[in-house]
């Protein structure tokens, strides 16, 4: 069974403190995503990356940065955590066959206080 | 660039009742088309895809055709349950692209 894996589903920090999110896949998949979700937002876009060491900005890459060291793992940081960051991230891969889908984590609710 | 747009919830029906969910797309070339559906608290997951014109992809009740002449791929299903309340999403996967384009998503409320 293919999966993509989320560090956590909830998580609570604090204002200024650095944020690491991590995504695990097991499926080889040569592309990853970190999405953030909002309540009347939907889906929005802020990194992702098609090869090791390699990533490309989303739709609303401010405060966040990204790592992918290898094929498998795909990290989120927040560098200095911010409540307007308050939200659900989810986490997807894709492999390179244009007929296929992405595979989404089960998500991390993160709060900021 | 590619866009996605479906009609927006909330969408509040009774069981047994007909769903339908409208996505219309933009797109260069033949994208693959999906539908993803997320449960409360949960990630994404598929629901049914179509990768060329004319394929009608079907899954759990729900179907939806690949329908280029009008560019849509709207979801439907004859009989919803209360099990069914959930979110869904449209989504393509251009023909040149790497990555998937959304729609806003459309909550779905079913009453007993």
């Amino acid at each position: 069974d293919v999966k993509v894996t989320q560090s956590s589903r909830y998580l609570v920090k604090r204002t200024g403190e650095k944020v690491f999110l991590e995504c695990v896949q097991d499926m080889d998949h040569e592309n990853m995503f970190w999405y953030r979700q909002d309540p009347g937002l939907g889906l929005r876009l802020i990194y992702f990356s098609y090869d090791v060491k390699m990533k490309e900005k989303g739709d609303i890459p401010e405060g966040y940065s990204v790592s992918r060291e290898k094929k498998e793992r795909f990290s989120l940081i927040l560098e200095s955590a911010s409540t307007n960051q308050t939200s659900m991230y989810l986490c997807a891969s894709l492999t390179g066959s244009r007929n296929t889908e992405a595979f989404f984590g089960q998500g991390t609710r993160l709060t900021v206080v | 660039g590619d866009s996605v747009t479906q009609m927006e919830g909330p969408v509040t029906l009774s069981e047994e009742a007909f769903l339908t969910i409208n996505c219309t797309y933009t797109a260069t070339g033949y994208p693959s088309l999906f539908w993803y559906v997320q449960y409360p608290g949960e990630g994404l997951q598929l629901l049914l895809k179509a990768t060329k014109a004319d394929d009608k992809g079907s899954n759990k009740g729900f179907e939806a055709t690949y329908r280029k002449e009008t560019t849509s791929f709207h979801l439907e299903k004859g009989s919803v349950q209360v099990s069914d309340s959930a979110v869904y999403f449209c989504a393509l996967r251009g023909a040149a692209g790497n990555k998937l384009t959304f729609g806003g998503g459309t909550r779905v409320l079913v009453k007993p």
